[in-house]
């Protein structure tokens, strides 16, 4: 079974950095794109970024590009999100969300296995 | 950016009865593949989101055989034969054709 526990999350000032981390189970992680997505305090849900299994594509939110990056380290199972220059809007519940399909390449359909989400709250 | 539309908003609904959600798309979600790349997810209070319908029509593994999807194209439905209690909480279409990737706003079913 699937198993995603983000990490990382907290209180940041307005311009300030955080790195969230997602530790994978369940599936041999080195197969499988991954994607954050992210949900605002009563929101709704606004993809973040998309990385494929063997790091060769990255795709951002325009609200993100230029101030997150992700990446993942595939003998650890780990997916991560480096954000800076953190804005009140980025304030949200950030999920690490396992796809559906292995394989390298780009796909973003069936978003199968999501974490329970890691908080991240962007305040002065 | 491909933008998502669903209705209602709010659907209030009764045990053992059907229900039905609507979701529109700004452009074609029609790949050359013949695959509409259309996503519907579940959001149950307090919990983190589900698959329920990838492609327009896949259910998801575990998904119970009330919960259907159709469409093409730019108009989809998801449908519910017979609502159970579990069923509450927020529905979302999503695009999935092309980056970035585009939920709809959501659709709030509960208990009548």
């Amino acid at each position: 079974e699937v198993h995603l526990v983000e990490s990382g999350g907290g209180l940041v000032k307005p311009g300030g950095s955080l790195r969230l981390s997602c530790a994978a189970s369940g599936f041999t992680f080195s197969t499988y794109s991954m994607n954050w997505v992210r949900q605002a305090p009563g929101k709704g849900l606004e993809w973040v970024s998309f990385i494929s299994s063997d790091s060769s594509y990255m795709y951002y939110a325009d609200s993100v590009r230029g101030r997150f990056t992700i990446s993942r380290d595939n003998a650890k199972d780990s997916l991560y999100l480096q954000m800076n220059s953190l804005r009140a809007e980025d304030t949200a519940v950030y999920y690490c969300v396992h796809a559906l399909v292995s394989g390298a390449g780009v796909r973003f359909y069936g978003m199968d296995a999501w974490g329970q989400g890691t908080t991240v709250t962007v305040s002065s | 950016d491909i933008v998502m539309t669903q209705s209602p908003l709010s659907l209030p609904v009764t045990p053992g009865e059907p229900a039905s959600i609507s979701c529109r798309s700004s452009q074609s979600l029609l790949h050359s593949d013949g695959n509409s790349y259309l996503d519907w997810y579940l959001q149950k209070p307090g919990q983190s989101p589900q698959l329920l319908i990838y492609v327009g029509s896949h259910r998801a593994s575990g998904v119970p055989d009330r919960f259907s999807g159709s469409g093409s194209g730019t108009d989809f439905t998801l449908k519910i034969s017979r609502v159970e209690a579990e069923d509450v909480g927020v529905y979302y279409c999503m695009q999935a054709l092309q980056a970035p990737p585009t939920f709809g706003g959501g659709t709030k079913v509960e208990i009548k």
